[in-house]
């Protein structure tokens, strides 16, 4: 397993305004993942924060809206901009580990309320 | 598209009161399948992987088990601890998770 911390863990934010989200994790990891949870709905799959290259957006994400660095193989962070009511969310971030399993481990999440 | 739901959405047992949460899924290409659990303000924690039909995992209280359509996640004696949101994920060709909505469990003395 890996250990993964976020930060902030929580924030309130304006609409228009913009918010980047750290993740940091205690070693080296190729995979690393950003979701978002909605309040009363499961995860959703934002983007794959791919080292050294451009983040791999899923359908409905965009790079203009979730700007997304991967620097090295322990950090990346999340960026949601022009924040809007309808992107309070919990984001989180999650890593793959090991080779020949797909099992992936989870920080502990940001909590994110836009007014 | 791949596909997982859960049911019940909500379940309220009594401690030592065994029960099974279901999680019917819709994958090509099933490489896994995952259980979770998730309590309040938290991210997900990793409890369990299956592969293949047939095969069962364990942990404490609970018992994960898997076939060509569905897996369930058997809860014996759970005790108010164990109140949790459990989620279920799977994995296909698509090489990306994707989640149930998962089953709000409360264990109650």
């Amino acid at each position: 397993s890996a250990v993964i911390s976020q930060k902030p863990s929580r924030d309130i934010c304006q609409r228009g305004t913009s918010l980047t989200i750290q993740c940091q994790v205690d070693s080296q990891v190729t995979m690393m993942f950003w979701y978002r949870q909605q309040p009363g709905q499961s995860l959703t799959l934002i983007a794959t924060a791919n080292q050294g290259s451009e983040a791999t957006y899923e359908s409905g994400f965009v790079i203009d809206k979730f700007p997304i660095s991967r620097p090295n193989l322990t950090f990346s962070t999340l960026t949601v901009s022009n924040m809007s009511p309808e992107d309070s969310s919990i984001y989180l971030c999650s890593v793959a580990v090991g080779q020949g399993t797909y099992e992936q481990y989870f920080g502990p999440g940001t909590r994110l309320t836009v007014t | 598209e791949d596909q997982v739901t859960q049911s019940p959405e909500a379940l309220r047992l009594q401690e030592g009161e065994s029960s099974s949460l279901n999680c019917s899924y819709t994958v090509s290409g099933l490489r896994g399948l995952f259980w979770y659990r998730q309590d309040p303000g938290k991210g997900p924690e990793f409890l369990f992987t299956l592969y293949s039909a047939g095969e069962e995992k364990e942990k404490e209280r609970l018992k994960a088990t898997l076939t060509k359509k569905e897996s369930f996640l058997h809860i014996t004696a759970p005790k108010p601890e164990d109140s949790a949101t459990y989620l279920c994920a799977v994995i296909g060709t698509a090489s990306k998770l994707t989640f149930g909505t998962g089953t709000r469990l409360q264990v109650t003395l």
